[in-house]
């Protein structure tokens, strides 16, 4: 398809379990970043990759987060050990450069019980 | 710290009517602005966007106002339809992330 691409769309896990989440980015967008959005809450910048560069994980909220980007494309965000808090919508985006707007995904509704 | 602010959660507007939507920034160092509309069940959708050496830019019933002395940004919908109904954020581009805020729900009444 033309657009970002997320899966799978929920995601409902158990407390303490592993989680991974896909992001297919337009194809020849360089730029890629995850946000996620809580109940009632903005959007919250988690990571950010562009090209071949060292990422800007600045925005992960602990070391349970993870996320890689395979090929400069495929972008996968993985939460360990899952916990309540983690519950959220979690968002990926593109854009062609830095700098310039970004397109994103349907997003994937995770729900830690 | 938000540094991104839309004060207003919510606005209802008459169909035809304009809508103006506000934001508010504090940092200085922000070069590009952007505004995004949210249907429920989907992800944001870019609307329009703004470089800071710029103070307006349309494109069609939407037009983008910057005033970076107030560090202030509005998003004028003309003629509103019912249609344009969706949570609005407006975003701030610094360094490598887009810091948004918490949105505006518009609501256009037929």
């Amino acid at each position: 398809g033309a657009g970002v691409s997320q899966s799978p769309s929920n995601k409902v896990t158990e407390k303490g379990k592993d989680v991974e989440l896909r992001c297919d980015p337009i194809s020849g967008h360089t730029a890629l970043y995850w946000y996620r959005q809580s109940l009632g809450q903005g959007l919250e910048f988690l990571i950010y990759f562009q090209g071949n560069s060292a990422p800007d994980k600045s925005g992960l909220p602990s070391d349970r987060f993870s996320a890689e980007r395979t090929g400069g494309s495929v972008s996968t965000l993985t939460i360990q050990r899952t916990q309540q808090e983690d519950s959220a919508v979690y968002l990926c985006a593109s854009s062609p450069r830095q700098g310039t707007e970004a397109f994103f995904g349907q997003g994937t509704r995770l729900t830690v019980v | 710290d938000q540094q991104v602010k839309q004060n207003s959660p919510s606005l209802s507007v008459q169909e035809g009517r304009i809508s103006i939507l506000n934001c508010d920034y504090t940092n200085s160092m922000f070069d590009y602005f952007l505004w995004y509309k949210k249907y429920p069940a989907e992800g944001p959708t870019f609307l329009i966007s703004i470089s800071s050496i710029k103070d307006k830019n349309e494109d069609g019933r939407f037009t983008v106002f910057l005033n970076k002395s107030a560090k202030h940004l509005s998003l004028h919908i003309v003629p509103s339809q019912p249609g344009d109904s969706a949570v609005y954020f407006c975003a701030a581009k610094g360094g490598n992330q887009f810091y948004f805020g918490t949105g505006t729900s518009l609501t256009v009444i037929p």
